[in-house]
């Protein structure tokens, strides 16, 4: 079974800290996302990764940023956190090719 | 741009029912189609995956269809039970670009014992 893990399940930061959010994935998997889900708004991309050390934007990258130095983890990274990032935040991978993509059980982030 | 679309927002139905949860798409050119449950404050949990080619899949009591010239897919399950309560969301891939999923707001389903 493919397994991504998060580092955090709940968080709760002050406006202006930076934040680390970190995702492991076990099966190899090229692909890894990032997505923020907000009530009424669904799931939002807001970095993919293709490969190690490949980034690239995606809906809502405005606030975030990304590191990918080994294939297995990709992280989130909240330069300054705000109070509008606060969400929950899910991370995703899958392989190439037709393959399902699956998703870890989601750090809910508080900024306060 | 690809539009996902499921209806009703909200279901409750009774232990033991049959039930079905629907998903449409705006562009019939995808490349998969993916079913995914959530449960609150967690992550989602995929189900099944039709490859643009098949027609449906099933995993136990879930079967899951797709018509891709209607731009539908249906999600069936069989003799609902209480722990199916939760929120189920589909996912269209258009193409092989890796950011290019789209996803339904969901449905959330509560079956009641």
């Amino acid at each position: 079974d493919v397994k991504v893990t998060q580092s955090s399940r709940y968080l709760v930061k002050r406006t202006g800290e930076k934040v680390f959010l970190e995702c492991v994935q076990d099966m190899d998997h090229e692909n890894m996302f990032w997505y923020r889900q907000d009530p009424g708004l669904g799931l939002r991309l807001i970095y993919f990764s293709y490969d190690v050390k490949m980034k690239e934007k995606g809906d809502i990258p405005e606030g975030y940023s990304v590191s990918r130095e080994k294939k297995e983890r990709f992280s989130l990274i909240l330069e300054s956190a705000s109070t509008n990032q606060t969400s929950m935040y899910l991370c995703a991978s899958r392989g190439q090719g037709r393959n399902e993509q699956f998703f870890g059980p989601g750090t809910r982030l508080t900024v306060l | 741009k690809q539009e996902v679309t499921q209806i009703p927002a909200a279901l409750s139905v009774p232990e033991g029912e049959n039930l079905v949860l629907n998903c449409s798409f705006t562009d019939s050119a995808i490349y998969n189609l993916q079913w995914f449950r959530q449960d609150p404050g967690k992550g989602l949990t995929s189900l099944l995956l039709i490859q643009s080619s098949q027609r449906e899949q099933t995993s136990g009591r879930l079967n899951a269809s797709l018509d891709k010239s209607s731009g539908r897919s249906t999600l069936y399950i069989a003799a609902s039970q209480p722990g199916d309560s939760a929120t189920y969301l589909c996912a269209v891939r258009r193409g092989t670009g890796a950011n290019n999923l789209f996803f339904g707001t969901g449905t959330r389903l509560t079956v009641i014992p």
